[in-house]
């Protein structure tokens, strides 16, 4: 069974920057990007981007690409997500989704003094 | 961007009642590989989205097959045949044609 599990709530100041973990589980990581979606409180969902886990390599769009950036551990067959700068803007949930097939459980992030 | 407009906002159905949900996108979503990334998921509430269909008609192994998929080019519709309590929630059609992937901004299906 395909899993990605999340890590916990994060709270972040103004200014300061986060980063959210998602472990894959039940498939061979390198197979399928893996992408992230934002849903701010109460609201629909916007795609950030995608990371391929075999090379590494990246896309995202465009308003998010000052704003997020993705890594992967292969040896661990996490995906990662690191946002900085953070303003009220970033208070949100985040989910990763291997190729939109299978989404994690959502990290909330709140951004606080 | 391409625009994805969903409608109607919300439903208010009977257990048993049909439903049925607009997508409507601002640009064609056929690819260049003869293939339509239209797309539909389901955020139960307090939930994370499921997958329902991919590529305008397919149904995930799991899906009941009350739920179905049509359209082409910019016009696309989900439809249930017959609504059960599971189904209630949001749906959201999303495309994977065109970068930056977009999402319609959902329709809410809640039961009478």
């Amino acid at each position: 069974e395909v899993q990605l599990q999340q890590s916990g709530p994060e709270v972040g100041r103004p200014g300061s920057s986060v980063k959210i973990s998602c472990k894959a589980s039940g498939y061979t990581f390198t197979d399928y990007v893996m992408n992230w979606v934002k849903q701010s409180p109460g609201q629909g969902l916007e795609w950030i981007g995608w990371i391929d886990p075999e090379y590494g390599s990246t896309d995202y769009a465009e308003k998010f690409k000052k704003k997020a950036t993705l890594t992967a551990d292969t040896s661990s067959s996490t995906a990662y997500i690191q946002l900085s700068s953070l303003t009220s803007e970033d208070t949100a949930t985040y989910f990763c989704a291997r190729v939109m097939d299978a989404w994690g459980q959502g990290a909330s992030v709140t951004v606080s003094s | 961007d391409v625009v994805m407009t969903q409608t109607p906002v919300s439903l208010s159905l009977a257990i048993g009642q049909p439903a049925s949900i607009s997508c409507k996108s601002s640009q064609s979503l056929l690819g260049t590989s003869g293939k339509t990334f239209l797309n539909w998921i389901l955020q139960r509430p307090g939930q994370s989205p499921k997958r329902l269909i991919y590529q305008v008609s397919k149904l995930y192994s799991e899906v009941p097959d009350r739920f179905s998929g049509s359209g082409s080019e910019t016009e696309f519709t989900l439809k249930i045949s017959r609504v059960e309590a599971e189904d209630l929630g949001v749906y959201y059609c999303w495309q994977g044609t065109h970068f930056p992937y977009t999402f319609g901004a959902g329709t809410k299906l809640e039961l009478k």
